[in-house]
């Protein structure tokens, strides 16, 4: 157990639909990352955030947009959704987003049908 | 960040060490070596990390050149559950800067009976 709680673990819904993805951080750390993985591809990174700042932006659609609550909580919001959304999201957290490893969850598998 | 090049696949028989070499040479000054691995659609494991010299924790040993273009995670005694795709990963340790985890395509490793 990683300590990063995601939910909800599956997720089925219809195209053009909006979704919302949770994860709760490892206690303490203080950087939140997303990455989608999809069938047979690799982890495609999506966006950090810092003490809730945005702290660095990967391949994230405009359809998409996530935030980090004062608690850490951090929230991906999928919208506008497409049968190719259908992937792995995973979360991962830090202490301090520099040097240091981080600590993924189990990922939320997302079906868009 | 640095780019990493790993092979695509490996074998490994049961009980032995099992070396998995990763090329980056345009590696610089301040980003350090990760290694991660992901079994079968869980979250990504943090295995090690290292700057310059070798590291060595319960899981594995880096082995970083002494150039630092290159570097080789060895698990001494492969088991049937370390079959997974192992990622090298390089990464800035920054203050104030985005240090996101790009991950590549890895390497396939699979333990052989």
């Amino acid at each position: 157990d990683s300590g990063v709680t995601q939910t909800p673990k599956h997720l089925i819904t219809a195209t053009g639909q909006r979704v919302t993805l949770r994860c709760s951080p490892r206690s303490g750390d203080l950087s939140v990352y997303w990455y989608q993985q999809s069938l047979d591809q690799g982890l495609q990174f999506l966006i950090q955030y810092y003490n809730g700042e945005e702290r660095a932006k990967g391949n994230i659609l405009e359809r998409f947009s996530a935030q980090q609550f004062p608690d850490l909580h951090s929230e991906l919001n999928l919208s506008s959704l497409e049968l190719g959304d259908s992937a792995l999201y995973f979360c991962a957290s830090s202490l301090t987003g520099t040097a240091g490893e981080a600590f993924f969850g189990q990922g939320t598998r997302l079906t868009v049908v | 960040d640095a780019k990493t090049t790993q092979p695509t696949s490996m074998d490994c028989a049961e009980g032995r060490a099992a070396n998995l070499p990763c090329n980056h040479s345009t590696i610089s000054g301040n980003e350090y070596v990760y290694w991660y691995r992901q079994i079968h659609s869980q979250g990504p494991q943090y295995i090690i990390h290292g700057l310059k010299n070798n590291e060595t924790n319960e899981m594995a040993s880096l082995i970083i050149t002494e150039d630092r273009k290159s570097s080789t995670l060895i698990l001494p005694h492969a088991t049937l559950r370390d079959t997974a795709v192992y990622y090298c990963i390089v990464r800035v340790a920054e203050l104030n800067t985005g240090n996101q985890f790009y991950f590549g395509t890895g390497t396939s490793l699979t333990v052989i009976p």
